[in-house]
């Protein structure tokens, strides 16, 4: 059974700092990694894919990918508290495998 | 609107009854996904279409529910005798085949099934 683990939180951040989001995952062959962003009643939206191993940055995100740690993460630089929502780390295998989601709330 | 749709958005019904939620995906993905969210959980992969083609049905999927995706482009998905733990999000996503660069999965706005 693939498995994908990300602590629940809630995670808070004050506005303007740098939250840092983690997960790990049990495949070892996995190749394709993904961070969505959910909103509470909304469905997911994706704001990062990453597939080799090192930083990927877009705008004010950046995705590491360590694999032989198994290891992903999701930095948001200058959070803002449209930030505040539930972020989904997933790993794709044909379908993609999400695990439970943290809770990030952006203090003002 | 290019992105993927879902209709109904809301759909209340009283256990045992059918429901029938239809998505249409991006106009130039061949593959076609249907996953379950509940409250505090990811979203659970249920089953995918490559064109026409039913590729994986996860074992989630009971005999009460059937999808279809008849001439390669919409999808329904069917719950027969609905129970009160059918209740959840289920969002429908696509993608263009393959798993790398540019083949990312996005996701239609869902539909929220409540059973009574």
């Amino acid at each position: 059974q693939k498995e994908v683990e990300q602590n629940s939180g809630p995670l808070s951040v004050p506005e303007g700092a740098i939250a840092s989001l983690n997960c790990t995952y049990s495949d070892r062959g996995s190749q394709s990694f993904f961070w969505y962003r959910q909103y509470s009643g909304k469905s997911p939206e994706l704001i990062m894919s990453i597939y080799s191993n090192g930083d990927k940055e877009d705008g004010r995100f950046t995705a590491q990918l360590n694999k032989a740690s198994q290891y992903v993460s999701l930095l948001i630089r200058d959070s803002q508290p449209s930030d505040s929502a539930t972020y989904l780390c997933a790993v794709r295998d044909d379908k993609i495998i999400f695990g439970k989601g943290t809770r990030l709330h952006i203090l003002p | 609107d290019t992105g993927v749709s879902q209709d109904p958005r809301h759909k209340i019904t009283k256990r045992g009854q059918n429901v029938t939620f239809r998505c249409d995906p991006i106009s130039e993905h061949n593959r076609l996904y249907w996953y379950r969210q509940t409250l505090g959980q990811g979203p659970e992969f249920l089953t995918y279409f490559q064109n026409e083609a039913q590729l994986e049905k996860s074992r989630l999927l009971s005999d009460r529910f059937s999808a279809e995706r008849p001439k390669g482009s919409f999808s329904t998905l069917e719950i027969q005798r609905t129970e009160q733990g059918d209740s959840a999000m289920y969002l429908c996503a696509s993608s263009l085949p393959g798993t790398g660069n540019g083949n990312e999965q996005f996701f239609g706005p869902g539909t929220r099934l409540t059973v009574l």
